[in-house]
């Protein structure tokens, strides 16, 4: 089964640009465009940010930006707020028809 | 507006059984796979299986398969997680999300979550 690699914290000031890494394999993340991204503020449940790697649904705002490079794709904060200290987690839809979560990233906002 | 909204919380013994629900006012609840998500205390989220409600084609994460059951009635818009022999383990916020499909799949809508607490 797929599994996906994130780290399990980083921080950045306020105002500042963070990004947090989802490795998979050059079967799974380096072959689909696949992944998507989830913010969990603490206490709540998980809310939708992006996905197939880049898009952004409706009412997310444009601070949040998804890529990805060869097995790892990626979700980039900019103009970081106090408001986006949360759990983030990536996803992938795999080739088996199943999902697979990530580890989860703890964003803390200095 | 699509919501989806799940039962209360529950305080269960180990071996009893439990099943909760997912309700999905605000749209055609038939027409979209409903998946269940765990989260353990101070964990990630755990993918466990997802139904669809208008034919009930299941499909569970190896992890789960046989450890619970997921089901759905379509006359009342509401999907369920089961288990009939709780254990300790089990304690943990269960989480329903709508899946969506564009050139792939994602969860666009999720519950409130259901916090299950077993305890002896």
């Amino acid at each position: 089964q797929s599994a996906l690699t994130q780290p399990p914290s980083v921080s950045g000031s306020l105002g500042q640009s963070v990004t947090i890494s989802c490795t998979g394999t050059s079967s799974d993340v380096g072959s689909y465009n696949r992944v998507s991204w989830y913010q969990q503020p603490p206490g709540t449940a998980p809310k939708f940010m992006i996905y197939e790697v880049s898009n952004r649904p409706s009412g997310v705002p444009d601070r949040f930006s998804g890529s990805k490079s060869g097995n790892t794709a990626s979700l980039t904060i900019s103009g970081l707020q106090a408001e986006d200290e949360a759990d983030y987690y990536c996803s992938l839809y795999t080739i088996s028809s199943t999902w697979v979560f990530g580890g989860g990233t703890k964003l803390t906002v200095l | 507006e699509v919501q989806l909204v799940q039962s209360g919380a529950e305080v269960k013994k180990p071996g009893e059984s439990l099943k909760i629900s997912c309700k999905g006012p605000g749209y055609s609840f038939t027409s979209y796979w409903i998946g269940w998500v765990r989260q353990m205390p101070g964990k990630g989220l755990e993918w466990m299986g997802i139904i669809y409600p208008g034919d009930s084609d299941t499909r569970y994460s190896p992890s789960f398969q046989g450890q619970v059951t997921i089901s759905a009635d379509k006359s009342i818009s509401t999907a369920y997680l089961q288990w009939s022999s709780l254990k300790a383990s089990d304690t943990a916020m269960y989480y329903c999300a709508r899946a969506q499909f564009s050139s792939s799949w994602y969860f666009d809508y999720w519950g409130q979550g259901t916090l299950v607490t077993v305890s002896s």
